[in-house]
């Protein structure tokens, strides 16, 4: 199993600001995921982040947008950025261990 | 482009009713089908999975069939509870760069009344 514990579980931000999401796991992982899940929606994945190395982004997602950091094997931390009401979300960490774990996410509201 | 297709979207049933949610994939790569179940403020959690060389599993009141054929797989919730309702997506992965990458479907959102 895996406990994945993330801050903040909530914030209401102004837009045009920043919010750094952190996602902190109880044991090592070599992978780390980072979902969004917009409201009625699916999840989608953002991005995959390695420890050591850049991370690998999905269609329609960019850096410069959601920059990402994975400085070891337990911890990362997903930025969004320049935010938009559209950027209103419910933002997940996830890891992978013989199954999909999730962290309780992090629902963003912008205004 | 959905991989996964899950209907419905909202489903209604009464307490010891069952509840059905269908899934239908496209892409025959996929080899491990897992359903999350995700409670209001909650992230997604691990109900019940299966692999495509089973047609079918139970776990307790939750059962998956899968029709590796027709590329279809669900979800059965016997005698559905109230503590049932919440939001439950099917997903599919595999393998992809050395790590099992997941699609969920769009998530369907169950209320079980008394």
């Amino acid at each position: 199993s895996a406990v994945i514990s993330q801050k903040p579980s909530r914030d209401i931000c102004q837009r045009g600001t920043s919010l750094t999401i952190q996602c902190q796991v109880d044991s090592q992982v070599t992978m780390m995921f980072w979902y969004r899940q917009q409201p009625g929606q699916s999840l989608t994945l953002i991005a995959t982040a390695n420890q050591g190395s850049e991370a690998t982004y999905e269609s329609g997602f960019v850096i410069d947008k959601f920059p990402i950091s994975r400085p070891n094997l337990t911890f990362s931390t997903l930025t969004v950025s320049n935010m938009s009401p559209e950027d209103s979300s419910i933002y997940l960490c996830s890891v992978y261990r013989g199954k999909a774990f999730f962290g309780q996410g992090t629902r963003l509201t912008v205004v | 482009q959905q991989q996964v297709k899950q209907s419905p979207q909202s489903l209604i049933v009464q307490k010891g009713g069952i509840s059905i949610i269908n899934c239908a994939y496209e892409n025959t790569a996929f080899d491990y089908f897992p359903w999350y179940q995700q409670f209001p403020g909650k992230g997604p959690a691990l109900l019940i999975a299966i692999r495509p060389d089973v047609s079918e599993k139970k776990e307790g009141r939750f059962t998956i069939s899968f029709n590796k054929s027709a590329k279809q797989f669900s979800l059965h919730i016997m005698d559905s509870q109230p503590g049932d309702s919440a939001t439950y997506f099917c997903a599919a992965s595999s393998n992809s760069g050395g790590y099992q990458k997941v699609t969920f479907g769009i998530g369907t959102k169950l209320q079980v009344i008394p």
